[in-house]
């Protein structure tokens, strides 16, 4: 079956600390996957996707098949990274699975 | 501008009434889709659409119902069946086709609450 596991609901980290999101799924073949952001009082919108391959925000993510994960990661958190963080697959049929989310908190 | 819209933003009802909510898009996209967020539940699908006058149910259909007349547009009605109708409820699209799968773009959301 379609799946997105994101183990944490909640991560918290000082600010200039590393973030690292983690994202898992089951999908039996080549799925595409995505990283939404939903900041505080805004829509939710796309942060990147594999096939991208680049850095968006100082945030990147690797597409890891042998190991079934796509985890989210930055080297030094801002306060403003603080949000709720979805990872997505998609497959063949454009339908989209959404883990369940973690919200992200960076303190000062 | 183009963009999707959802209205309205805050939605009351009486338990008992079928309600509808509108999802109006101008971003020439092919696919739309609507999804159900609840707290500790992430978005879970309720129906999804690639190409007009045709539809899927998604992964929590049941109570829920939908039209998909015209590409700008895609109404979700939540029916008296619904056993839990209140949530938040979002709205997005994409651009559907072979290939990579285009991103999602979403709606700012409608609020519906039953009492």
């Amino acid at each position: 079956a379609q799946r997105v596991t994101q183990p944490e609901k909640l991560l918290s980290v000082f600010k200039g600390a590393p973030v690292e999101l983690k994202c898992n799924y089951s999908y039996s073949g080549s799925p595409e996957l995505f990283w939404y952001v939903q900041y505080s009082r805004q829509r939710l919108q796309l942060l990147l996707r594999h096939i991208s391959r680049e850095s968006i925000k100082g945030f990147t993510a690797d597409l890891n098949k042998g190991e079934t994960s796509f985890h989210l990661k930055k080297p030094f958190a801002q306060e403003e990274d603080s949000a709720m963080y979805y990872c997505a697959l998609s497959g063949r049929t454009y339908k989209y699975i959404f883990g369940t989310g973690t919200r992200l908190k960076v303190l000062a | 501008d183009g963009g999707i819209t959802q209205s309205p933003k805050y939605l009351f009802r009486k338990e008992g009434q079928n309600v509808t909510l509108s999802c109006e898009q101008n971003l020439n996209h092919d696919a739309m889709y609507w999804y159900r967020q609840d707290p500790g539940q992430g978005l879970r699908l309720i129906y999804y659409s690639q190409i007009v006058n045709d539809f899927q149910k998604g992964d929590i259909a049941e109570g829920y119902s939908v039209s998909r007349e015209k590409k700008e547009s895609f109404p979700l009605t939540v029916t008296s069946a619904q056993k839990n109708p209140t949530a938040f409820y979002l709205c997005a699209s994409s651009i559907a086709g072979t290939g990579n799968n285009s991103p999602l773009h979403f709606g700012n959301g409608t609020r519906l609450t039953v009492t």
